[in-house]
């Protein structure tokens, strides 16, 4: 199986911050991986697909790029509602289309 | 417009089996694949595997072979996990979630059902 990893594990920042946050594969997956928000409760929500390409309806401050085994999401100017937990997922490997540990986002 | 909705909470005695159901409205159920990922209390997001409800094929995480069934009724828009032989630790919320292809993004996600295994 492809294992993922994110860091940090969590950050604390602050509204008007750039954030960025760094998932990495344990093997290539060219640009087959995705990102997605979840906050406390609810389902998780698809921001980033195909390591790059934003989603339909979500802000432009998210970004995302990276290719082969290191990914980045950045988050240009830290808004209120962004306070969540970020995962990475590939969807590479048939064998299990894993997802990172995930990276918390809180206010300092 | 598409949404995907799960069925309620359910308790389960370990050694039980559950059955989920997620039923899709605002898009053409047989055309995309359907997958089931869940998360423990205050833990990550876990891939359990996908079915094709075109075909019924089906694809299961290495992990939950021989322990968990996806099904779909494809009159009723709906598709089922079945997780069986209930431990604790299979205490969650379970979320289905469609793609357009097996390997590719979940564009919607269901509510998600708790399943709580307790004696």
């Amino acid at each position: 199986d492809i294992q993922m990893t994110q860091s940090p594990s969590s950050l604390s920042a602050s509204v008007g911050d750039r954030v960025t946050i760094t998932c990495r594969a344990s093997q290539s997956i060219s640009s087959y991986l995705n990102w997605y928000q979840q906050k406390p409760g609810k389902a998780p929500k698809l921001l980033i697909y195909a390591a790059s390409s934003l989603q339909s309806g979500v802000p432009s401050r998210f970004s995302g790029s990276g290719s082969g085994t290191d990914f980045t999401l950045t988050i240009s100017s830290l808004q209120p509602e962004d306070f969540a937990t970020y995962y990475c997922q590939q969807s590479y490997s048939t064998l299990g289309f894993t997802f990172g540990p995930g990276t918390k986002v809180d206010i300092k | 417009q598409v949404q995907l909705v799960q069925s309620g909470a359910e308790v389960k005695k370990p050694g039980a089996s559950v059955k989920v159901s997620c039923k899709a409205s605002g898009y053409t159920f047989t055309g995309y694949y359907m997958h089931w990922v869940r998360q423990a209390p205050g833990q990550g997001l876990e891939w359990m595997g996908w079915i094709n409800p075109n075909s019924g094929g089906t694809n299961y995480a290495q992990k939950f072979q021989g322990w968990v069934t996806m099904t779909r009724d494809t009159s009723i828009s709906t598709a089922y996990m079945e997780l069986s032989r209930l431990r604790s630790d299979d205490t969650a919320v379970y979320y289905c979630a469609r793609s357009v292809v097996a390997g590719s993004r979940y564009d919607y996600w269901g509510q998600g059902t708790l399943v709580t295994v307790s004696s």
